[in-house]
């Protein structure tokens, strides 16, 4: 069965530094999204993305973020200059047109 | 904001007990998702519903996709000890994919 990959499962990371977070969506879907969930709260939307453009971005989609789609099978997710809250599991998901969203095991941040 | 209310916000049930959760909104939704987190794992989809009415199953999970396009319920028979978790609800709208989130129903099941 398809699915979406991402890595590192983990990442440790000084605060401060630059972090870029990669993910290899089900290949013939067409939308991709990156969400992020701080230990024990909900699920947050940050930034779905179409065509090679973002679609829509949540307010905590900020300067700090950008995401990639560099060579039309990576989905990459960079947070520059990481702060100790960005901690948190990010889910990286896509969907073909009129489906539902798979997502990705998550990659746990630890901004130290 | 769109936002989707889930309740409830956590369950403590004897194994074997049936679970109902459900999810509404004050936004029309062209699709009801309901996922499962285990924990340290990312969401897995259970059921998905796209027409209003829409009652659909998954072995021992029910899920219904209300009338007026704004809820959406979720029902486990018999529960057992593997369905311990965070059930999360999400609505989808036809002019654009973002997921709108539930913040989760937590199901603690007692031995």
């Amino acid at each position: 069965e398809p699915e979406v990959t991402q890595t590192p499962s983990h990442q440790v990371t000084q605060m401060g530094q630059e972090v870029i977070l990669r993910c290899v969506p089900i290949s013939n879907h067409l939308y991709f999204y990156w969400y992020r969930q701080i230990l024990g709260q909900k699920v947050e939307f940050l930034v779905s993305f179409y065509n090679n453009e973002i679609s829509e971005k949540s307010e905590i989609f900020d300067d700090q973020f950008s995401v990639e789609r560099p060579d039309g099978s990576n989905f990459t997710l960079k947070i520059r200059s990481t702060k100790l809250e960005d901690s948190a599991m990010y889910f990286c998901a896509s969907s073909g047109l009129y489906t539902e969203a798979f997502f990705g095991q998550g990659t746990r941040l630890t901004v130290v | 904001g769109q936002q989707l209310n889930q309740s409830p916000q956590s369950m403590f049930i004897q194994e074997g007990e049936d679970v109902s959760m459900n999810c509404t909104s004050s936004s029309i939704f062209n699709t009801w998702l309901w996922y499962k987190q285990d924990p340290g794992e990312g969401p897995v989809l259970l059921i998905a519903l796209y027409k209003a009415g829409e009652l659909t199953s998954n072995g021992r999970l029910t899920a219904q996709f209300g009338i007026t396009r704004k809820d959406s319920f979720l029902n486990i028979s018999a529960s057992i000890p593997s369905d311990v978790g965070i059930y999360f609800c999400a609505g989808q709208m036809a002019q654009d994919y973002q997921l709108i989130w539930g913040a989760g129903t937590k199901l603690i099941i007692k031995p």
